[in-house]
């Protein structure tokens, strides 16, 4: 079955720039979307389409996709940031999830 | 303004059959493209998805769970739900339905994201 693979962590001091993979065969065939996921709360879309912003979400969030990796980028991350990001592709009629990555916002 | 609430039991002893149902406002599962999704997140761990229905009746199923799984929709009620059978322990999760926009062209049915999502519930799976 399709896999999409994430780094369990990414630590980042702000002012910096944050990315977070996402690696699959020829993900970049497939769009890739994101979502942020506070503790406690459910997960919100903040990239759809590779690299389309939803209304209401800080232009400081970007996507890109290629080859066999996507990538969220944070843009001088905010304390606000910290939380749990999860990519997401469809597969074979299937929707697939990635493990999720913790950012943290030092 | 779109929004989905899940209900249904917070707990279910091993081997019986879990029904949860997804109560929506703001679109119509008539709309063609729409869909309705469930995905569940046990206790600190990652999303997993378990299946989607569109506006059509189509449906969609995680392959690792697909034999434990039914989706069916009631539009005239505004209503999703979804059921799995024998219910284990490791089925402990909080389990989220959300709302998949509707798709122009293109493969409808293996396309898109979710948003938004309900608040979530937790079913617990304990004798």
């Amino acid at each position: 079955s399709y896999e999409l693979i994430q780094p369990p962590s990414v630590s980042v001091s702000p002012g910096q720039t944050a990315s977070i993979t996402c690696s699959g065969d020829n993900l970049g065939d497939k769009f890739t979307y994101w979502y942020q996921q506070k503790p406690g709360q459910s997960p919100v879309l903040v990239i759809y389409q590779d690299s389309r912003r939803p209304s209401g979400i800080p232009e400081r969030f970007s996507g890109s996709n290629s080859g066999n990796t996507a990538t969220l980028t944070i843009t001088g991350p905010q304390a606000m940031d910290d939380a749990d990001y999860f990519c997401q592709a469809w597969d074979s009629d299937a929707v697939v999830f990635g493990g999720g990555t913790k950012l943290t916002v030092l | 303004q779109i929004t989905l609430e899940e209900s249904g039991p917070s707990l279910v002893k091993p081997t019986q059959t879990l029904t949860l149902t997804c109560t929506f406002s703001g679109f119509s599962l008539n709309s063609r493209g729409v869909g309705v999704g469930w995905i569940r997140q046990p206790p600190g761990k990652a999303l997993e998805w378990l299946s989607v229905i569109f506006w059509d009746d189509e449906k969609r199923y995680s392959p690792s769970l697909k034999t434990r799984l039914t989706i069916t929709k009631d539009t005239s009620k505004n209503q999703v739900v979804l059921t799995m059978t024998n219910m284990d322990p490791m089925d402990t999760a909080t389990y989220f339905c959300a709302h998949r926009p509707s798709c122009v062209g293109g493969n409808c049915h293996s396309w898109g994201w979710f948003d938004p999502w309900g608040q979530g519930t937790l079913v617990t799976v304990s004798s």
